[in-house]
């Protein structure tokens, strides 16, 4: 199965902020990698899909970028709404595979 | 709206079974492939099975595997999981998610756009 590891695991930042997070496949996935967000006791909610583009009603400041092996989100300018705990999927191979999570906390 | 319903979570004793419901609305939920998640109490998620349009393609996670079942009733537009042989650490939240197949300059990506609000499984 392919392995995704995310990192980091947590961060701390301020609203305004710029935040980078990234995701490493143990083998090459092409563009087949998603980011979502989920809030505490909610649903995952998509972000990003085939790497890099941004699902319907999504926030600009979201964008995602990488191909082959390794993928970034970047939140530009943090929201207080975006303080929450962002996944990557690859969907390239069954069984398909999340990373471990990142969760964006309150400087 | 576009919906997934999830029922049919509970307790239940390590060796036993239950079934998941998924019920959607509002979407032709014959176009659509559908996805079983699951999250563990304080943890991340977790991708359990995939089942295609037309129970074209199903494949599950290893965890899982030869004791959890995917199955789909396009009629009753409802997707399900069967989960035997139940054991401690299957105990989560249990969401279902229509994969969509989304388009960037003719080349085809899932993503999983449409959740449900989660069902609880305790096995104890």
């Amino acid at each position: 199965a392919v392995q995704m590891t995310q990192s980091p695991s947590s961060l701390s930042a301020s609203v305004g902020d710029r935040v980078t997070i990234t995701c490493r496949a143990s083998q090459v996935i092409g563009n087949d990698l998603g980011w979502y967000q989920q809030k505490p006791g909610k649903a995952p909610k998509l972000l990003i899909y085939g790497a890099s583009t941004l699902q319907s009603g999504v926030p600009s400041r979201f964008s995602g970028s990488g191909s082959g092996t390794e993928f970034t989100l970047t939140i530009n300018t943090l929201q207080p709404d975006d303080f929450a705990t962002y996944y990557c999927l690859q969907d390239y191979n069954s069984p398909w595979t999340f990373g471990q999570g990142t969760k964006v906390e309150v400087k | 709206e576009v919906q997934l319903v999830e029922s049919g979570g509970g307790l239940v004793q390590p060796g036993g079974s239950l079934r998941l419901s998924c019920a959607a609305s509002a979407f032709t939920f014959t176009s659509y492939g559908l996805t079983w998640v699951r999250q563990p109490p304080g943890r991340g998620l977790e991708w359990l099975a995939y089942i295609g349009s037309s129970s074209n393609g199903i494949s599950y996670a290893d965890s899982v595997k030869g004791r959890f079942t995917v199955a789909r009733d396009d009629a009753k537009t409802s997707l399900y999981l069967q989960m035997n042989s139940l054991r401690v650490e299957d105990t989560a939240v249990y969401y279902c998610a229509r994969a969509s197949l989304l388009t960037v300059a003719g080349t085809y990506y899932h993503g999983l756009d449409v959740w449900g609000q989660g069902t609880t499984v305790t096995v104890s």
